[in-house]
């Protein structure tokens, strides 16, 4: 059974720390996405990454996918409080219009 | 301006009742998306449709029935509902296909 299993599920880290959120999935893909949900809000896209090795980065977030390890990983610099929210990845599977996405992670960060 | 609309944003209503769930995009998009999306958080893809084509149906009970009148437009009707339709559904569009999902802000449809 195809698999997306994010960890931690719940964060919850200082203003100025650095923490890393992993998205682990369980078949072969190189399409990884990562979106960030506010409470009661919609999903907002971050980052799409398409190739083994991509990396992109705004602002506090930076985003890789290794398909090798199937591991994507969402890394957080220097957390403000703005960056509370819940982040799921999502792993695409090209020609299928199939989207599994990961449990999610819910991130609080105290002032 | 708003790129992905749903209506409404509430839904309550009984069980056994029929309802529907309107979706728009305005972004020029070829693939809308309905989502479900529970209790605990957990998103799971219902449908998915390309240029008014049903593409993919997830394993979804017959009675969800989406309808795309034209590209812009993927609407949802749900017959005889049940306590655990109970769920925020969400609609989204991508350019093409693997491109990023532009997210609709959401149905919450509540089943008593």
């Amino acid at each position: 059974e195809l698999k997306v299993e994010q960890n931690p599920l719940f964060l919850s880290m200082q203003e100025g720390k650095n923490y890393t959120i992993y998205c682990n999935y369980s078949t072969t893909s190189d399409r990884l996405y990562w979106y960030r949900q506010d409470p009661g809000k919609s999903l907002e896209s971050l980052f799409v990454l398409l190739s083994n090795g991509a990396v992109k980065q705004e602002g506090r977030l930076m985003a890789s996918l290794d398909t090798k390890a199937r591991l994507s990983t969402l890394h957080i610099t220097a957390a403000v409080h703005d960056l509370s929210a819940t982040y799921f990845c999502a792993v695409g599977f090209p020609g299928t219009y199939k989207y599994i996405f990961g449990t999610g992670t819910r991130l609080k960060v105290l002032a | 301006d708003t790129a992905v609309s749903q209506t409404p944003k509430y839904l309550v209503t009984q069980m056994g009742n029929d309802k529907s769930i309107k979706c728009e995009q305005n972004l020029g998009h070829d693939t809308m998306y309905w989502y479900k999306q529970d209790s605990k958080k957990f998103l799971k893809i219902m449908f998915s449709y390309n240029n008014k084509e049903l593409i993919i149906n997830e394993t979804v009970p017959n009675r969800f029935s989406p309808k795309s009148p034209d590209k812009a437009h993927l609407n949802l009707h749900i017959n005889s509902l049940e306590l655990g339709d109970s769920a925020v559904y969400f609609c989204a569009s991508s350019q093409v296909e693997g491109d990023e999902q532009y997210f609709g802000p959401g149905t919450r449809l509540t089943v008593t």
